[in-house]
C-alpha cells in the first residue's frame, strides 16, 4: 500500500534546527491525515486536512506547523523540536465522501519518516 | 473522544495454528478499518469493514456494529504474519482513531 509517498524515510534533526516531512498522493483523495507514532503505541492523530482546509487539530504543540500547499501535498513543518518529539510520523489520505451515501472510505498510508531529535 | 481497546494485547502462535483479535469500541462508528504493521513500520490495509463480514485468503473479519465490536481471524498462521494489528475507528467528520493493538509472533 505505497500510494501515499513519504519523504524523507529518515530524519535526524538538532533541537535548534528547522526541517520539514513531505506527503504526496495521487488519488484524487481530499482528506489528509498526520499521525505520530511511538514505539510500542498505536498511531496518534495529529492533524487533518478535508478540502485543504484545516479541519482537526488535536491540541498539537505549535512546533509543529502543518501545511497543505495543494489536494496532493501535505508538509508538516518542524522547529524547536525536543527529543521526546521522536517518533514514526505517519501521513495517510481518504476519498472524498460518495454523494448521497453515508459510506466513508478507508485510510491509505505512507510509509511513514522515522524522525530522531537529538 | 471514540474509545477503542483490542485483545489479547499480546499472542504468540506456533506457525499454522488459528487464532482470533478482537475490538471493542464505545461508540457507533461510520467507519473501521483492520492494519497489519510490519517490523519496518508499514501499516497494510487489511480489510474496511464497518459491518457485515469479509475474507481475503486466510484472513477474515466480522464487524456487528449494533454490538460495538470486530473481529480478525487468522487461520494457519505463517512468520510473516507476525507484526502488530491494528482497528481503527471513524465516528464523525474523517476524525480515525486506532486501538491498542495486538502483537502477534508467529514462531515456526
Amino acid at each position: 500500500d505505497t500510494e501515499v509517498t513519504q519523504t524523507p524515510k529518515h530524519l535526524v534533526m538538532g533541537m535548534t534546527n528547522k526541517k520539514s516531512l513531505k506527503c504526496e498522493q495521487h488519488m484524487g483523495h481530499r482528506a489528509m491525515y498526520w499521525y505520530k507514532q511511538k514505539a510500542k503505541k498505536p498511531p496518534e492523530l495529529m492533524f487533518v486536512y478535508s478540502y485543504e482546509k484545516l479541519s482537526i487539530n488535536e491540541s498539537v504543540p505549535s512546533r509543529f506547523s502543518p501545511e497543505c500547499p495543494n489536494s496532493s501535498l501535505l508538509n508538516l513543518h518542524l522547529h524547536a523540536l525536543q527529543p521526546e518529539d521522536s517518533a514514526l510520523y505517519l501521513c495517510a489520505s481518504s476519498p472524498p465522501l460518495l454523494r448521497g451515501s453515508v459510506d466513508n472510505s478507508p485510510l491509505h498510508f505512507g510509509n511513514g519518516t522515522r524522525l530522531t531529535v537529538t | 473522544g471514540i474509545q477503542v481497546e483490542q485483545s489479547p494485547p499480546d499472542l504468540i502462535l506456533q506457525e499454522g495454528a488459528n487464532s482470533t483479535l478482537r475490538c471493542n469500541f464505545s461508540d457507533s462508528v461510520n467507519n473501521l478499518q483492520w492494519f497489519h504493521q510490519n517490523p519496518w513500520g508499514q501499516l497494510i490495509n487489511l480489510f474496511y469493514i464497518p459491518s457485515g463480514t469479509k475474507q481475503n485468503g486466510r484472513l477474515s473479519a466480522t464487524t456487528v456494529a449494533t454490538e460495538r465490536y470486530s473481529l480478525l481471524y487468522i487461520s494457519s498462521s505463517q512468520t510473516t504474519d507476525s507484526g502488530v494489528y491494528f482497528c481503527a475507528v471513524e465516528n464523525t467528520g474523517n476524525q480515525f482513531y486506532f486501538g491498542t493493538g495486538t502483537s502477534l509472533t508467529v514462531i515456526p
